[in-house]
């Protein structure tokens, strides 16, 4: 079965600093979400890259697709407290039919003002 | 459009009791998860439904859980005799299997806490 290690497990950084959070599988990618969870709440969807080489980005989030090394990296540039959070990521279990996502256990973000 | 839709938020339930956890999707979405998450660990997989049909049930599925999507609009997933282990948030979510290659996005609700005491 697939699996995905999140690096790190946990950051603190200070605001206006940028960081990266990785996700590596153990398995090839066929895809990858990225979503964002606030403690005791639900997911809210960030971003899906679909192909080797894709970059998304959205406000100061950015994300790509590294097929290869079998690895997703989010970025964010200089952080906010509103950042703060717990990053997950999720890949489908197969290609095509992209439905069962299998998920990291999460990097919990501090962001201190 | 309001997003994923998920009743209760919060329930408390004696070991042995049954309880039902509601979900309604996005309007127009045919496909339907649910996904168990405890503590410290992501979302794991329980089952999906493709309009009314559901097409897979992981492993963590006892018989004791079922899942239904009657008309392919709003999910129930009940548990019947809770134990102190069901307790976890169970998330629901929702996609769109269409033609368009930003289809299957997949949107999640706010998650339903269960507590088995």
């Amino acid at each position: 079965s697939q699996e995905l290690e999140q690096s790190p497990q946990s950051l603190i950084v200070q605001e206006g600093k940028n960081l990266t959070i990785n996700c590596t599988s153990s398995k090839t990618l066929y895809g990858l979400y990225w979503y964002k969870q606030k403690y005791g709440e639900g997911l809210i969807f960030l971003m899906m890259l679909q192909k080797g080489g894709e970059e998304k980005s959205h406000e100061k989030i950015t994300a790509k697709l590294d097929e290869k090394k079998q690895q997703s990296s989010l970025h964010i540039t200089a952080s906010q407290p509103s950042h703060a959070g717990i990053y997950l990521c999720g890949a489908p279990n197969s290609g095509g039919s992209n439905y069962k996502l299998t998920f990291g256990k999460g990097t919990l973000l501090t962001v201190n003002p | 459009d309001t997003g994923v839709s998920q009743d209760p938020r919060h329930k408390i339930t004696k070991r042995g009791q049954n309880v039902t956890f509601r979900c309604d999707p996005i309007s127009e979405h045919n496909r339907l998860y649910w996904y168990r998450q405890t503590l410290g660990q992501g979302p794991e997989f329980l089952t999906y439904f493709q309009n009314e049909a559901q097409l897979e049930k992981s492993r963590l599925l006892s018989d004791r859980f079922s899942a239904e999507r009657p008309k392919g609009s709003f999910s129930t997933l009940e548990i019947q005799r809770t134990e102190q282990g069901d307790s976890a948030m169970y998330l629901c979510a929702s996609s769109f299997l269409g033609q368009a290659s930003s289809g299957n996005t997949i949107y999640f609700g706010e998650g339903s806490w269960l507590t088995v005491v």
